[in-house]
């Protein structure tokens, strides 16, 4: 059973482009989060997306923006990059079982902003 | 708003030490916690969580943690430490409600002297 995967391992971008991350859910997973490390902090929280829908949002502006598939996969989108927008990404997936739940972490992908 | 604190920055131990990293926690309900284990260049791996019951919990690799309500703490404990624990710790809560999304602390860095 293939985990979390994520995709690319690691992106180099420029000032003002955009890119796209993505990532496949644990099987019979049907949640993803994505959340942003940067050096030397904690993952943030980004958003999460729930039957291809946005549920939840962190505190990141709109140049952050995502989708789900009907397959649970997602991507994360964000527009315009900064310097300040270099970090690890990592996405999550959940999947509520009664009173519990556990979140599964991908690799993450480092993006770097030049 | 949920928050985690972790006042440890960086800790040293010896190999064949114990080990107690700190937590605490500021959630306005009941909490959903965790201890996370990242290695450099790697996601996060779930070392264990509490959700309600006994407020001592075991998890992989021989970590446990307590649940102290009336300190708002969550704090992690190895008998003896192994240079293979040397890593990033990570301290999350979460809401009982919203499986997927969690506010973590900035991380402890545990080096292992030989």
């Amino acid at each position: 059973d293939a985990g979390v995967t994520q995709s690319p391992t690691h992106l180099i971008k420029t000032r003002g482009q955009q890119v796209t991350l993505r990532c496949s859910p644990k099987s019979g997973h049907d949640t993803v989060s994505w959340y942003q490390q940067a050096l030397g902090q904690g993952p943030q929280f980004i958003f999460q997306y729930y039957e291809e829908e946005e549920r939840q949002r962190g505190n990141f502006p709109d140049r952050f923006s995502g989708h789900q598939f009907p397959n649970y996969s997602s991507e994360l989108n964000v527009n315009a990059l900064l310097l300040g927008d270099s970090a690890l990404y990592l996405c999550a997936s959940s999947l509520v079982l009664g009173a519990s739940y556990e979140q599964y972490f991908g690799p993450g992908t480092r993006l770097t902003v030049t | 708003a949920q928050s985690v604190t972790q006042p440890d920055i960086h800790i040293t131990v010896s190999e064949g030490a114990s080990l107690e990293l700190r937590c605490n926690y500021s959630y306005g309900a009941t909490p959903y916690l965790f201890w996370y284990v990242q290695s450099p260049g790697q996601g996060l791996q779930l070392l264990l969580k509490y959700f309600s019951g006994d407020t001592l919990v075991q998890g992989i690799k021989g970590f446990e943690a307590e649940f102290k309500r009336s300190q708002s703490s969550f704090n992690l404990r190895k008998p003896s430490v192994h240079w293979s624990d040397a890593a990033e710790y990570f301290c999350a809560v979460g809401a009982s409600t919203n499986a997927g999304k969690s506010t973590f602390g900035d991380g402890t860095t545990l080096t292992v002297k030989p």
